[in-house]
């Protein structure tokens, strides 16, 4: 089985500030690891995903997350933030392959506030 | 191309009352999932279909919820009776191969 943790529940980030959103999972076999960004009163969004190849994944609004195997870690990073990035931010994983990947576990989340 | 349309958006009810929710997925994806989100939570799978049949229903509380995807298209999810416990946000997705689409939610509050 999979599991998550994200270990930050809020992070507040001043504006053009850098962001690094911390991950770690656990599992026994091959993982897909997904970041998702869930804006006030929508569904979730998908940001990035890593499922093989290079562990540097570029994603939508400037973020990008890198893939460390041996720290299991997964984290997401922007280099400037803008109050448009205040969200919720959940980080999942699920075993690689097409049909395990149909079960995907969801981290707790963590709230991004962007001060200006 | 149309997203997740789930309906209703907002529903308020009171306790041992029923009450269903609506999801559309995107037209061609096979795959249809319901999750539970509870306040400050990530969601939590109930139950996922592939096309009408559910081939994962292991977290779906079946003494009280429910739910359907008849001709493999639409799905509903039905509670009878509500508890005030089950008052959270009901996610609808789809998928086609692999990556999962969402749809806004449909939040519940039991008074």
């Amino acid at each position: 089985a999979q599991s998550v943790t994200q270990l930050d529940s809020q992070v507040p980030v001043f504006e053009e500030a850098p962001v690094e959103l911390r991950c770690n999972y656990s599992s026994s076999v091959s993982v897909y690891l997904f970041w998702y960004v869930q804006y006030p009163n929508q569904g979730l969004q998908l940001l990035l995903k890593y499922l093989s190849g290079s562990t540097l994944v570029k994603g939508i609004n400037g973020f990008e997350a890198e893939f460390n195997k041996s720290q299991t870690s997964f984290h997401l990073r922007k280099p400037s933030v803008h109050i448009s990035d205040t969200a919720e931010y959940f980080c999942a994983v699920s075993a690689a392959g097409y049909s395990s990947a149909s079960k995907i576990i969801f981290g707790s989340g963590t709230r991004l506030s962007i001060r200006p | 191309e149309a997203g997740v349309v789930q309906s209703p958006r907002y529903k308020i009810i009171e306790k041992k009352q029923p009450v269903a929710f609506w999801c559309n997925p995107i037209s061609g994806h096979n795959t249809l999932y319901w999750y539970l989100q509870n306040l400050g939570q990530g969601p939590e799978l109930l139950i996922r279909y592939e096309n009408e049949e559910a081939v994962d229903d292991s977290q779906l509380p079946k003494d009280r919820f429910s739910a359907e995807r008849l001709k493999g298209v639409d799905s509903t999810l039905k509670i009878q009776p509500a508890e005030l416990g089950d008052s959270a946000v009901y996610l609808c997705a789809s998928s086609l191969v692999g990556e999962q689409y969402f749809g806004p939610g449909t939040r519940l509050t039991v008074t």
